[in-house]
């Protein structure tokens, strides 16, 4: 299987401030970006999509942003909540496949 | 809508045995799903692409003897982990894209645990 690193670094953040998960993907080709939030033993939970034609979308609380130049990817939660505390994952659909690529994961927690 | 469901959620099998995992989309048709497994604190990893009426795509490294992948029906894909040995203890989890839609629906995941 592919994947982007094995690592898995930790964002502690206060609660109510914002926060900024980054991710570089692998692939100039790919075409589309979904950030996934996982809590422990369960499966990902879609947050937000990005196709490579936009550069930034916002949806209710989070914005991702694209920056293709960089090959980077952001997820920015506003007002973070103890209930945000989850991994985040960022995810890669290449251009000439349906495969979904996973990159290393952040774990978010929230300080009350 | 676009609702994945895979059991069991969680299984413990003796080292030597065979262990199914089903994947099933409620409502609606997927020619294709996804396996995936995930090692504690770190990500998920592809397995196979399943394609329903054909043989699944494997990921380089992914024993297709091993991980017997079967996609029979429009709804219905199934891992089978066999001669499960303690090193196949992990998480997996299955995953589809609906036809004509951008987006991926993923189940709830299967921990298993080989003694």
């Amino acid at each position: 299987g592919e994947s982007v690193g094995l690592h898995l670094p930790t964002l502690s953040v206060q609660e109510g401030d914002n926060s900024i998960i980054n991710c570089a993907y692998s692939n100039s080709a790919s075409d589309y970006f979904i950030w996934y939030k996982q809590e422990s033993g369960k499966g990902p939970q879609f947050i937000i999509d990005i196709r490579s034609n936009m550069d930034k979308r916002q949806g209710q609380r989070v914005t991702v942003l694209l920056n293709k130049t960089v090959k980077h990817l952001s997820l920015q939660i506003a007002a973070t909540q103890p209930g945000d505390s989850a991994v985040y994952f960022c995810a890669e659909k290449m251009d000439s496949s349906y495969k979904l690529i996973f990159g290393s994961g952040t774990r978010l927690l929230v300080r009350p | 809508g676009a609702v994945v469901s895979q059991h069991p959620s969680w299984v413990i099998c003796k080292s030597g045995t065979s262990v199914k995992i089903e994947c099933r989309s409620l409502d609606f048709q997927a020619t294709t799903m996804f396996w995936y497994r995930q090692f504690p604190k770190q990500s998920l990893m592809l397995m196979a692409t399943s394609n329903e009426g054909s043989k699944a795509t494997y990921e380089q490294g992914v024993e297709k003897d091993k991980f017997l992948i079967n996609h029979a029906s429009l709804t219905l894909s199934t891992l089978t982990v066999t001669s499960a040995h303690p090193e196949d203890s992990s998480f997996y989890i299955c995953s589809a894209k609906p036809e004509g839609f951008f987006g991926y629906t993923f189940g709830s995941g299967t921990r298993l645990t080989v003694v």
